[in-house]
């Protein structure tokens, strides 16, 4: 069973406007959570993070933001850029230093 | 540099073939871990490391996987007798121990084809 899901493989923006990339998660002793972005024939970049005692934080264009009570994160890029076209995978982890749990990522597009 | 490097980028290998995928963590990294990424899937963990102690090998998905990291630095992982469902990408990814040190830093990968 899949613990942490992205249910968008896709997803096309235009160049300026918002992107928000969506996932969700099964297992309540997940307590940070982590984007990564991937571009192909490289390996996936660490982007931003959050706690789970946090429900926003925010870097510059990106914020994620945290939905405990739904079990739902979601990634927002302001405004996307076309260099922001890339994989992004959702993680979580129940412990510093253990193990990601990767969701099946989303393809992000954005559109000159 | 000073990232996560793997060796080699690319291996194709006939099936029953034995391989073995090179990783150098960055520097003064005591965490070390080793992902499987099939195709249009996300990156599933195999093996996980601290400094020479393999803490956790939940992830390997069969005895013919082996991992090791003899003096605590580099790692290889060794796969025995190739199967066609081994072809994958391999991340190798490093991270420092300590209070808060979630994130991981993954290398390029070493993109695994059987034949």
């Amino acid at each position: 069973d899949q613990q942490v899901k992205q249910n968008s493989p896709s997803l096309s923006v235009q160049e300026g406007r918002i992107s928000i990339l969506n996932c969700d998660y099964t297992n309540s002793m997940f307590d940070y959570f982590l984007w990564y972005k991937k571009y192909p024939a490289e390996g996936p970049t660490f982007l931003i993070s959050i706690s789970s005692i946090k429900d926003k934080n925010e870097d510059g264009r990106f914020t994620v933001f945290l939905n405990k009570s739904a079990k739902h994160l979601s990634l927002h890029i302001v405004p996307s850029q076309p260099g922001d076209s890339a994989v992004y995978f959702c993680a979580a982890s129940n412990n510093a230093g253990n193990m990601l749990t990767f969701g099946g990522g989303t393809r992000l597009m954005v559109k000159p | 540099g000073a990232g996560v490097s793997q060796s080699p980028r690319y291996k194709v290998a006939k099936r029953g073939q034995d391989v073995a995928l090179r990783c150098d963590p960055i520097s003064g990294h005591v965490s070390l871990f080793w992902y499987q990424q099939a195709l249009g899937q996300g990156p599933e963990f195999l093996t996980y490391f601290q400094n020479e102690a393999q803490l956790d090998k939940s992830g390997l998905p069969s005895d013919r996987f082996f991992a090791e990291r003899p003096e605590g630095s580099v790692s290889t992982l060794k796969i025995q007798r190739t199967q066609q469902e081994d072809s994958a990408v391999y991340l190798c990814a490093s991270s420092l121990l300590g209070l808060g040190s979630y994130e991981q830093y993954f290398g390029p990968g070493t993109r695994l084809t059987v034949t």
